[in-house]
This record gives C-alpha cells, sequence and structure tokens, in this order.
C-alpha cells in the first residue's frame, strides 16, 4: 500500500462545476500537508497548506482530518486554467522533512 | 529575484557516461532536495541534504551522487551505474521555521534522456 494514495483520475468537469479530490496517507508522524499543482511537463507549484481547522484561498479549500488520516480539495466555480494535476503531499518530519508525494490526480476542465 | 534555478533544461546522456545536473538557490534555504518523475508518476527523493557538508540518501539513490559544498548548491552526478536515468529531475529547497518543515519550492527541472 502506498503511504500517501489519491482518488484516481482522470477527472472531467464543465466550467463552473464543483469538483473535490481526496486523499488518504498510512503514516501518523506526518506533521505537515500541502496540495500541490503541476502542469504538463512543468514543476509541482505549492497551491496551498492544509491546517488542521481547514483553510480556504479563493475558490480553494483544503481540509485536514488527522484522525481518520484524510485530506481533501475542493475547487469551486471551476475555471478552463485549472486543468492540471494535483498532488497531495504529506513532510515527514521524522525523516528530515521528507516529502512523500501522491501519485496525482488529474483534472481536465471542459468548456 | 529569489528562485531555484536547474540547468540545463534538457540532458541527453550516452552509454557509460555520468552527467551532473546543476542546482543553485538564491532564497537562503538550508535544505535542499533531488527528486525523480517518470511519466505518470509520483516524485520520489534520491538525495536530501539538510545542511552544508551533509547529505543523506533518499529512496532511490542508487546510481546517483550529490555535493553539498555550498548552502547555494547541491549538483546532483548520474552515474553510469544508473541504467534507467530518463525521467524528469526535480530540485528543490526549503527552511525550517519554529520547528516546522515548510513547503518546499522546485526549480524547473531537467529532462534527461539517453541517447
Amino acid at each position: 500500500r502506498k503511504e500517501v494514495e489519491q482518488d484516481p483520475g482522470p477527472f472531467n468537469v464543465p466550467e463552473g462545476a464543483t469538483v473535490a479530490f481526496n486523499c488518504t496517507y498510512s503514516n501518523s508522524a506526518s506533521q505537515s500537508f500541502f496540495w500541490y499543482r503541476q502542469d504538463c511537463r512543468k514543476e509541482p507549484k505549492l497551491l496551498m497548506s492544509v491546517y488542521s481547522s481547514g483553510n480556504e484561498d479563493g475558490r480553494f479549500t483544503a481540509q485536514l482530518n488527522r484522525a481518520s488520516q484524510y485530506i481533501s480539495l475542493l475547487i469551486r466555480d471551476s475555471k478552463l486554467s485549472d486543468s492540471a494535476t494535483y498532488l497531495c503531499v504529506v513532510n515527514r518530519a521524522d525523516q528530515g522533512g521528507k516529502l512523500i508525494f501522491g501519485q496525482g490526480t488529474e483534472l481536465s476542465v471542459k468548456p | 529575484d529569489g528562485g531555484i534555478t536547474q540547468s540545463p533544461k534538457y540532458l541527453f546522456r550516452k552509454e557509460g557516461q555520468n552527467v551532473t545536473l546543476s542546482c543553485e538557490q538564491n532564497l537562503n534555504h538550508d535544505a535542499m532536495y533531488w527528486y525523480r518523475q517518470d511519466p505518470g508518476q509520483g516524485l520520489r527523493l534520491i538525495y536530501y541534504s539538510q545542511i552544508v557538508n551533509d547529505f543523506q540518501k533518499g529512496d532511490i539513490a542508487e546510481g546517483y551522487s550529490v555535493s553539498r559544498e555550498k548552502k547555494e548548491s547541491f549538483p546532483l552526478t548520474v552515474t553510469s551505474a544508473q541504467k534507467n536515468p530518463t525521467a524528469f529531475y526535480l530540485c528543490a529547497s526549503n527552511t525550517r521555521t519554529n520547528n516546522i518543515n515548510q513547503p518546499q519550492h522546485f526549480g524547473d527541472g531537467t529532462r534527461l534522456s539517453i541517447l
């Protein structure tokens, strides 16, 4: 079983749709959590950190449930420019801050 | 502008050849990392360094070597022992604030192929 698992994609949604991505992690030593966005053939870019209380940045909302070891990302009012692969990432403080990446969920927003 | 610079953007390796990928950062970050990404897969950690003159193996270190002689620089050498080097290589860096690891920021990567 992979340490970080994401919803298999791809997700194909129309513009304006709301889409949710789920992610689970298996190691309770995971300290901090992030969502990254990766465009085709580009480097990953930080989308947002994920806090226990939940956090929102415009159309994006991230949630963390430590008890269930579950992370989510909600995108409201999808735009064409949201099309990308979304990576769930956990930080293993017990391993020198090593990042563990999920395999990514591809999102395609259609007109 | 602060950031992470990787070079070259594209690199070709011949059989039996060692090649070195450059990574430089001017963010004053202590920690630097090298990842490999294969098509359709997540990133895998090759090596990381939390301080100058010190580095640790990641999950797939075999066939690779690194050095950290300066804070700003963390070059990766892909040796001839790495039999399947074709991949997208990403360098990242971060720092720690209040004993919490901050997000890692990435360079724009080097694509390595075998000739």
